[in-house]
């Protein structure tokens, strides 16, 4: 496709359960970054990836997230035994370049009950 | 720890009002700065950057941003403001080997 593509887009579980959010970023786009977006909260760094190594963790709210690359390429961000601060929007974006100019999915909206 | 301080949380004015959304960042050194739009119901979108040269910088839909170093600033600025200018707007910050880390955003609306 020609954008960045996330899925699911609405993801709704229970608290405890373990949740994957996927990112499909734009061919060729060597740096991978994940958001999350709260009300009032802005947009919160969690990680970012250059190429398949991940030079920025700092983000990451706790040891239940963690995010992984293959390839270069898909990525997953895994939220284990979610808790209900942890509803928010997660965004992907990618970049072919390590200059900030980010492309943005659309989000995944996570619900946790 | 660098941070970037949007100083207006929402702000209300009429169409053809004048705009300035205040933007600064905590840390010296080379940066690379940028305005990022979101629409209602839209992702979010480039709207201008600044990497170097000349500090004014103008973006898409006749906005422009200012880049003053002795200030920290990146202020975005847009001479009359349209109603479809409602939107989000979030000031980010690049060092070289960092994350691009995001302000907090100001809601924009514009009334007709």
């Amino acid at each position: 496709g020609a954008g960045v593509s996330q899925s699911p887009s609405n993801k709704v579980t229970e608290k405890g359960k373990d949740v994957e959010l996927r990112c499909d970023p734009i061919s060729g786009h060597t740096a991978l970054y994940w958001y999350r977006q709260s009300l009032g909260q802005g947009l919160e760094f969690l990680i970012y990836f250059q190429g398949n190594s991940a030079p920025d963790k700092s983000g990451l709210p706790s040891d239940r997230f963690s995010a992984e690359r293959t390839g270069g390429s898909v990525s997953t961000l895994t939220i284990q035994r979610t808790q209900q601060e942890d509803s928010a929007v997660y965004l992907c974006a990618s970049s072919p370049r390590s200059t900030g100019e980010l492309f943005f999915g659309e989000g995944s909206r996570l619900t946790v009950l | 720890a660098q941070s970037v301080s949007q100083h207006n949380h929402h702000v209300i004015l009429s169409e053809a009002a004048s705009l300035e959304l205040g933007c600064n960042y905590s840390y010296g050194g080379t940066v690379n700065l940028f305005w990022y739009v979101q629409y209602p119901g839209q992702h979010l979108q480039l709207l201008l950057k600044y990497f170097s040269g000349d500090p004014l910088v103008k973006g898409i839909k006749g906005f422009e941003a200012e880049f003053i170093k002795s200030k920290f600033s990146f202020n975005l600025r847009k001479p009359s403001v349209q109603w479809s200018d409602t939107a989000e707007y979030f000031c980010a910050v690049k060092r070289a080997g960092t994350a691009l880390i995001f302000g907090k955003g100001t809601t924009l609306s514009v009334s007709s």
